[in-house]
């Protein structure tokens, strides 16, 4: 079975530009996550959703920021305009809701904003 | 707010032997699940047990255990028999249960070393 797949797995682009990261969850899952790792504030979530729709949006950082789900197979984190502190590790994860069940993860987009 | 705590920044353990990462996390549910996921040089995070706070029993997966103390708020790892493929950054992550929010709160991480 095909696992989450992320898209690009490195982006490097100039301050300024508008980054966005893809993400195809595992078919058949309802909930989606996106989170960030960076070496000073370790894995936090940015945004899930379930069933597409945007549940918890806490952890996006401000309004460059967004995020999207327009279907159950589909998301995109967009960056505009982007800045170096945004370069990090980003994350798609998926997971089946009820019962709590482990969330998979992508292979996540390595960001450079030079 | 829940928060997760890895005391260990790193660890090394020679191959073939056993090594425990604690971590201890801070919470006012009552219902929830917690995680160990391993993250190699590769950048993958791979899910390496699961356990469910109302479950009295320690989870095990082949090699890697755990011991749950939940008076205590501990959630420690074992993994016996060490291989080189066990070399990973190995984070602990709390969820709250059924009704609460479906995010992941993780800990710093222990970097985990084994030497041949």
């Amino acid at each position: 079975d095909a696992g989450v797949i992320q898209s690009p797995r490195h982006e490097v682009t100039e301050m300024g530009q508008e980054v966005t990261l893809r993400c195809k969850p595992i078919s058949g899952h309802n909930s989606l996550f996106w989170y960030r790792q960076t070496m000073m504030r370790g894995l936090e979530l940015l945004i899930y959703f379930n069933n597409n729709v945007p549940i918890d949006d806490s952890g996006m950082p401000e309004d460059r920021f967004s995020a999207k789900m327009p279907n159950a197979s589909f998301s995109t984190l967009k960056i505009q305009p982007s800045e170096p502190r945004d370069s990090a590790v980003y994350f798609c994860a998926s997971s089946l809701s009820g019962g709590r069940q482990p969330q998979h993860f992508g292979d996540g987009t390595r960001l450079s904003i030079l | 707010a829940q928060t997760v705590t890895q005391s260990q920044p790193e660890m090394s353990v020679q191959e073939a032997e056993t090594v425990t990462l604690s971590c201890t996390y801070d919470t006012s549910e009552s219902n929830y699940y917690l995680f160990w996921y391993k993250q190699p040089p590769s950048r993958q995070m791979i899910l390496v047990i699961r356990q469910e706070a109302y479950k009295q029993q320690n989870a095990t997966e082949n090699r890697f255990s755990v011991n749950f103390q939940k008076a205590a708020k501990s959630f420690s790892l074992k993994i016996s028999d060490s291989q080189l493929g066990d070399t990973a950054m190995y984070f602990c992550a709390f969820m709250k249960g059924q009704g609460g929010s479906e995010k992941l709160v993780f800990g710093k991480g222990t970097k985990l070393t084994v030497n041949p």
